[in-house]
């Protein structure tokens, strides 16, 4: 199947600092890439939708301000947590969507981040 | 967006085939049946998909009922590899150019027993 790779697997940052996590479809394009973040023994909750080259749309109750969505290529996707406290340490995961309908939507490994 | 249930958890012993079921009342008529599981730890893995066919893949086999309220998702052969949590999605549009967004229900964590 398709592979979405992430980076990086995991990170730890200090409490005010910020980190970008990468998402990256390599074997397709990705018109559309989500991100979703995943709390212990939860489920996995959609944070945010982006086209390529177009703003990022956000679900209900996610800052956009903190969680900062780039997609700035077919192959690319980042998110960036700016001014991280340890309530956002938590597991992020990417999926990209190749934009053809009936098609797949592939996951990657996902990102685990600690702050500290 | 339909919603789905699913049992929270279930065990199957080795071997045996493992019936995942999955109730989606409210599907509307062009939105599909998706199947992911994870690992602890781990990203989602893509298992399978449907509209209103029976489908099988090398992974399992979906069978969706004639009035698409629910589905089965159907492991022949369960390893303890299978041990996971299986989530049951249906997709919905959310923009008129077809994209698409999976939102994840809380699933059914299956073990499998040696």
């Amino acid at each position: 199947g398709a592979v979405v790779s992430q980076h990086p697997s995991w990170v730890i940052c200090k409490s005010g600092t910020s980190v970008k996590i990468e998402c990256r479809s390599l074997d397709f394009q990705a018109t559309t890439m989500f991100w979703y973040r995943q709390f212990p023994k939860q489920s996995l909750m959609l944070m945010a939708t982006s086209n390529e080259g177009s703003k990022a749309t956000y679900e209900q109750g996610v800052e956009k301000d903190k969680f900062l969505i780039n997609h700035a290529s077919l192959t690319l996707s980042t998110l960036t947590v700016t001014s991280a406290h340890p309530e956002d340490s938590s597991f992020y995961i990417c999926s990209a969507y190749p934009g053809q309908g009936g098609n797949t939507i592939y996951f990657g490994e996902g990102s685990w981040l600690t702050v500290v | 967006d339909a919603k789905t249930t699913q049992p929270p958890s279930m065990d199957c012993a080795e071997g045996r085939a493992a019936n995942l079921p999955c109730n989606h009342s409210t599907i509307s008529g062009n939105e599909y049946v998706y199947w992911y599981r994870q690992i602890h730890s781990q990203g989602p893995q893509y298992i399978i998909h449907g509209l209103k066919n029976n489908e099988t893949n090398e992974m399992a086999s979906l069978i969706i009922t004639e009035d698409r309220k629910s589905s089965t998702l159907i492991l022949p052969h369960a390893t303890l590899r299978d041990t996971a949590v299986y989530y049951c999605i249906v997709r919905s549009l959310i923009s008129n150019f077809g994209n698409e967004k999976l939102t994840f229900g809380t699933g059914t964590r299956l073990t499998i027993i040696p």
